[in-house]
């Protein structure tokens, strides 16, 4: 099976910092790569598909890019609602998939 | 618009066979192409993906929990069913629905259920 890790684990930051989450396959998944936001007590909502496509009303401070084996989401201004845990999902696998481990995402 | 709604026990006791309902609406898993998947995390933790379903009735399974799972599909109804047998505590988590979207291996869940939470407990 495809192993993904995320780095940080978590981290701090302040509204208006450049925030940047990283994500590893165990190995190379082209850019069959999506980014999910959750919030607390909520469900997963999809951010990003195929490495670095911007779902639909998705704000455009999100972004990805990577290919192969690195990935990285970036929120380029952090707003007070971003405050999250961010999940990466490999679909290289299809149709088994795997997700990262999160990076929880909290004030300064 | 697409929705999707888990509905199942709160409770389960260990060694017991869990049975989830994931109801749907907004579009028909006997359109080509169409797939719903269910996915757990529990508390504090990591997102898993348990199984998919697709509309010519495939199905697929964790690798990890295969042999416990079941899916199946009542198109009728718009329902997807999760059976998960021989419970265990390490089971309690908040299971979700979701839709699969995609084209080729480029596959992603949108949108998700609410999840619903199960705890595995004497």
């Amino acid at each position: 099976d495809i192993q993904m890790t995320q780095s940080p684990s978590s981290l701090s930051a302040s509204v208006g910092d450049r925030v940047t989450i990283t994500c590893r396959a165990s190995q190379s998944i082209s850019s069959y790569l999506n980014w999910y936001q959750q919030k607390p007590g909520k469900a997963p909502k999809l951010l990003i598909y195929a490495a670095s496509s911007l779902q639909s009303g998705v704000p455009s401070r999100f972004s990805g890019s990577g290919s192969g084996t690195d990935f990285t989401l970036t929120i380029t201004s952090l707003q007070p609602e971003d405050f999250a845990t961010y999940y990466c999902q490999q679909s290289y696998s299809t149709p088994l998939f795997t997700f990262g481990p999160g990076t929880k995402v909290d004030i300064k | 618009q697409v929705t999707l709604k888990e509905s199942g026990p709160a409770l389960v006791k260990p060694t017991q066979t869990l049975t989830l309902t994931c109801t749907f609406s907004g579009f028909s898993l006997s359109t080509s192409g169409m797939r719903v998947s269910w996915i757990r995390q529990p508390p504090g933790k990591a997102l898993e993906w348990l199984a998919l379903i697709d509309w010519d009735d495939d199905k697929f399974y964790s690798t990890s929990l295969k042999t416990r799972l079941t899916i199946s599909k009542d198109t009728s109804k718009n329902q997807v069913v999760l059976t998960m047998t021989n419970m265990d505590p390490v089971d309690t988590a908040t299971y979700y629905c979701a839709r699969i979207r995609g084209y080729a291996d480029y596959n992603w869940f949108d949108p998700w259920g609410q999840g619903t939470l199960v705890t595995v407990s004497s």
